[in-house]
């Protein structure tokens, strides 16, 4: 099975500075897709930004861009402009096209300092 | 409104007692999974359907049962519930199992005494 490992169980940001969330990812697949999820403290789950893996250029959304390094097989998330609701905990995703899962990191937590 | 929707939120039970977690989703989805979250491990896959009829085993399917019968549901059925199953549940859709944009319901919490 493919394993997602986000390596930073806690991190924090100073309002308006900018913060990067590591993910990494084990695969022997060439087609994929790679998603950073949001969950605040109402536990709803919202899609932050995602990838294609066939794409060379890095996604972006607004604040959110992202850092694809398909044969490091890195996908690591920046947020610019940190804002205060952007605290939550964040989740870095694998789905397998092939076998159709999904696979998660176990998480990041973000703390923004005001 | 485009939405997934769980019931019950919130559910506290004993060891033993069957439990249906109902889904429900209105976009016409074909996809459709369930996911457990527990603390330091993320979230995991339980099952999944392709399609109404096809159903496949995720990661965690120990003492999970799933039905798709019609397109919109997919219930998350314990058998048997134990102690070990307390947890945060997520169920979530996307339009075909190619489409990447997946779609969460709120969540129930459940807790097995």
């Amino acid at each position: 099975a493919q394993t997602v490992t986000q390596s930073q169980p806690e991190m924090s940001v100073q309002e308006a500075e900018t913060v990067t969330l590591s993910c990494t990812y084990d695969t022997s697949e060439s087609d994929y897709y790679l998603f950073w999820y949001k969950q605040p403290p109402s536990r709803q789950m919202i899609l932050v930004i995602r990838q294609e893996a066939y794409k060379q250029q890095n996604a972006t959304e607004n604040r959110f861009s992202v850092n694809f390094q398909k044969a490091a097989k890195s996908f690591s998330l920046k947020i610019s402009d940190s804002q205060l609701g952007d605290a939550a905990m964040y989740f870095c995703a694998y789905r397998s096209l092939p076998r159709n899962q999904f696979y998660f990191g176990t998480g990041t937590s973000l703390t923004v300092i005001p | 409104e485009a939405q997934v929707t769980q019931n019950p939120r919130y559910l506290i039970t004993v060891t033993g007692k069957k439990l249906t977690v109902t889904c429900s989703q209105n976009m016409n989805h074909e996809y459709m999974s369930w996911y457990r979250q527990d603390p330091g491990l993320g979230l995991r896959q339980i099952y999944y359907s392709m399609n109404v009829e096809v159903t496949d085993k995720g990661d965690v399917p120990e003492g999970y049962k799933v039905s798709r019968k019609e397109k919109r549901n997919f219930p998350l059925i314990l058998e048997s519930p134990s102690p070990n199953q307390t947890s945060l549940y997520f169920c979530a859709s996307s339009l075909r199992a190619g489409q990447e944009t997946q779609y969460f319901g709120p969540g129930t919490r459940l807790l097995v005494l």
